[in-house]
């Protein structure tokens, strides 16, 4: 079964950083881009970037662009989405899913909180 | 960027109801968009892609429509699982952007 599983729910305070991870399975982890997603609290869907694994070729949301890092580590087929410095408003729900057409796989989500 | 706009924002409905939402895009994305449905807690689901395609085990009962700007997904006759949250996405130019969701609720 193809699946992508993502790292567990994190509290952070203001300022730290934080890397999340998604790891696939039951498919060619190159063969696809992947996609991160938000959703704040109560709030609907953002796209925030993509990136092609084979070569890391990333595309970035505007809003997203400089907020946050994409990247992958192609060894051990895994996604990842980086905060170098976290601010209250991160406080989200984010989603990885791979790219086929449109999003056809998700992973479950890792809750990201961050309070002071 | 391409906004994409549903209306409406919350439907009322019963069970076995005929419904549509419609999702409209600021510019032109041809047949690029999908539709997700999300359930309170739950992880989105895609439904539909290039506008009309069902995804493999999705019922039948759920159809979309259109092309350029302007598209619709219906549900023919709604089941008490279909009461959920939908999304529009467009996905022909970066950013992909998604629709601001359809609360589909039981009356």
């Amino acid at each position: 079964e193809v699946q992508l599983v993502q790292s567990g729910a994190e509290v952070k305070k203001p300022g730290e950083s934080l890397k999340i991870s998604c790891k696939v399975s039951a498919y060619s982890f190159t063969r696809y881009w992947i996609a991160w997603v938000r959703q704040m609290p109560g709030k609907g869907l953002e796209w925030m970037g993509v990136i092609y694994p084979p070569d890391s070729d990333t595309t970035y949301s505007p809003s997203f662009q400089g907020q946050v890092t994409i990247s992958v580590d192609k060894s051990i087929n895994t996604a990842y989405l980086q905060w170098s410095s976290l601010k209250a408003s991160d406080t989200a729900m984010y989603y990885c899913a791979r790219l086929n057409n449109a999003l056809d796989i998700w992973g479950q989500g890792t809750m990201v909180t961050v309070s002071s | 960027d391409i906004q994409m706009t549903q209306s409406p924002s919350t439907l009322s409905a019963s069970v076995g109801d005929r419904v549509t939402i419609t999702c409209r895009a600021s510019q032109s994305i041809s047949s690029r968009l999908a539709w997700y449905q999300q359930k309170p807690g739950k992880v989105p689901k895609m439904l539909i892609y290039r506008a009309s395609i069902l995804e493999s085990g999705v019922p039948s009962r759920f159809s979309g429509s259109g092309s350029g700007t302007e598209f619709t997904l219906t549900i023919s006759s709604l089941q008490p699982d279909d009461f959920a949250t939908y999304y529009c996405q467009q996905y022909d130019s970066y950013p992909d952007t998604f629709g601001q969701g359809t609360k589909l609720e039981i009356k």
